[in-house]
């Protein structure tokens, strides 16, 4: 069983589509989130979802919408896609924000647009 | 500032030796956690070891430890008998308390993460 998972794994799109990732945790933990890693590696958060609670990235654009139905779920959904979004993006989750907490993360998904 | 600081963007290790992965971080909050995550080329996540700020031994997970020197803000990983497997990204991150508006929200901070080789 897949503790965090993701879909879809890979995903090529054109500049200017709309586009969603799903995620989903098998956990029952609190708390979601949204990383991004660049073409350097670089993870950086996005978004996370605390008990209905979100708390954004000042960085991100707006064009990224989470979207969290329930406490299991944390989508992603992109409008009008950039070149620059492609990255591969992780979805993760813990049992709450606490500082011991261990995150775990889904196994991403490479988006590229062209 | 940087958080965390990997200064070991790539490393070799000879297959069965011992290698240390280089961390320190920067943090005021005197309640943190420390973790190691490795990235093989598959490109998932997977979690390694855990180490609290107020733990006084170091962390151990079978063939991982941490060496732990809070007064240096070091947090270095230990791979001990190197396997071909053991070749991979590897990222060190901190998560700091949540702190409320303007302050840390608790989510995980990453270095930039040091590339493993391991040779037969």
């Amino acid at each position: 069983d897949t503790a965090v998972s993701q879909t879809p794994k890979y995903l090529v799109t054109q500049m200017g589509n709309d586009k969603s990732i799903k995620c989903e945790q098998n956990l029952g933990h609190d708390t979601m989130y949204w990383y991004k890693q660049d073409s350097k590696k670089f993870l950086k958060i996005m978004f996370s979802y605390n008990n209905k609670e979100l708390i954004i990235n000042e960085t991100v654009p707006n064009r990224f919408s989470p979207k969290s139905p329930d406490k299991a779920h944390l989508n992603l959904h992109i409008n009008s896609l950039e070149l620059g979004d492609s990255a591969v993006y992780f979805c993760a989750s813990s049992q709450d924000r606490g500082a011991g907490n261990t995150i775990y993360f889904g196994e991403g998904s490479w988006l590229t647009v062209v | 500032a940087q958080k965390i600081t990997q200064t070991q963007p790539g490393m070799f290790v000879q297959e069965k030796e011992a290698v240390t992965l280089d961390c320190t971080y920067d943090t005021s909050d005197p309640s943190y956690g420390l973790f190691w995550y490795k990235q093989p080329s598959s490109g998932e996540m997977i979690f390694l070891i855990y180490q609290g700020s107020y733990d006084q031994q170091n962390a151990t997970e079978g063939r991982y430890s941490l060496n732990f020197q809070k007064a240096r803000k070091s947090a270095n990983l230990v791979i001990s008998a190197s396997q071909l497997g053991d070749s991979a990204m590897y990222f060190c991150a901190m998560r700091e308390r949540v702190l409320g508006y303007g302050g840390s929200q608790g989510n995980l901070i990453f270095g930039k993460g040091t590339k493993l080789s391991v040779k037969p």
